[in-house]
């Protein structure tokens, strides 16, 4: 099945520890975004990519950071910079032709 | 900058259309877009017009656009308890050329039976 993929669907961390959120797609997609959402909130853009080891900053890029080394993963870390970590993370990914941005099923990450 | 503006919450009976408001400031936009999430999940993609439209219309769900007001809004005909979900407006800014959205904060769509 063509998708994206994130992993785990929760996660629980220290307050102090960096942590990476897993986003993999097989739809060859070639852009793909990382979007943060808190209760009662619309999504954040926090990072995106538009090709391979290539990237820029979204709206609220701090206490973050992304690699993309591959077409299908796009990692997101976030470190122990980040103020308020606990949200629920999506991943999402849209073909170079094409103005459909699909997600994943998301990841809730939980700091204590 | 860009905005996105949602009423928070709707509640209909079941069988009633259901009629979800949006309005954005980005008349750049080239495209825009209804999610719908349900708890827990992801953002499913339900449809999207192009500016240049004025209405476009899949199944039970009709999209109408008014530019010059910078409006949208989705239709759901027959709207049925697994419509219960929160709906996202979005619009992509800059024409489109970086391919993220803005988002709304999204309306809470309740049925009731």
């Amino acid at each position: 099945d063509g998708g994206i993929t994130q992993s785990p669907k929760y996660l629980f961390r220290k307050e102090g520890q960096n942590v990476t959120l897993s986003c993999e797609q097989n739809l060859n997609h070639d852009a793909m975004y990382w979007y943060r959402q808190d209760p009662g909130q619309g999504l954040r853009l926090i990072y995106y990519s538009q090709i391979v080891n290539d990237f820029q900053k979204g709206d609220i890029a701090e206490g973050y950071s992304v690699s993309r080394e591959k077409k299908e993963s796009f990692p997101l870390t976030v470190t122990s910079a980040q103020k308020n970590p606990t949200a629920f993370y999506l991943c999402a990914s849209t073909a170079g032709s094409s103005y459909e941005q699909y997600f994943g099923p998301g990841t809730r990450l939980t700091v204590t | 900058g860009e905005d996105v503006e949602q009423s928070l919450f709707l509640s209909v009976r079941e069988g009633d259309s259901s009629v979800i408001n949006c309005t954005y400031t980005d008349s750049s936009s080239t495209y825009l877009y209804w999610y719908k999430q349900e708890p827990g999940a992801g953002l499913q993609l339900l449809t999207y017009i192009f500016s240049n439209m004025d209405m476009k219309q899949d199944q039970r769900l009709t999209v109408l656009l008014n530019k010059k007001d910078k409006h949208l809004s989705l239709r759901i005909a027959d709207t049925q308890t697994g419509d219960s979900a929160i709906y996202f407006c979005a619009e992509s800014p800059y024409g489109g050329s970086q391919g993220n959205l803005i988002f709304g904060k999204g309306t809470k769509l309740s049925v009731k039976p």
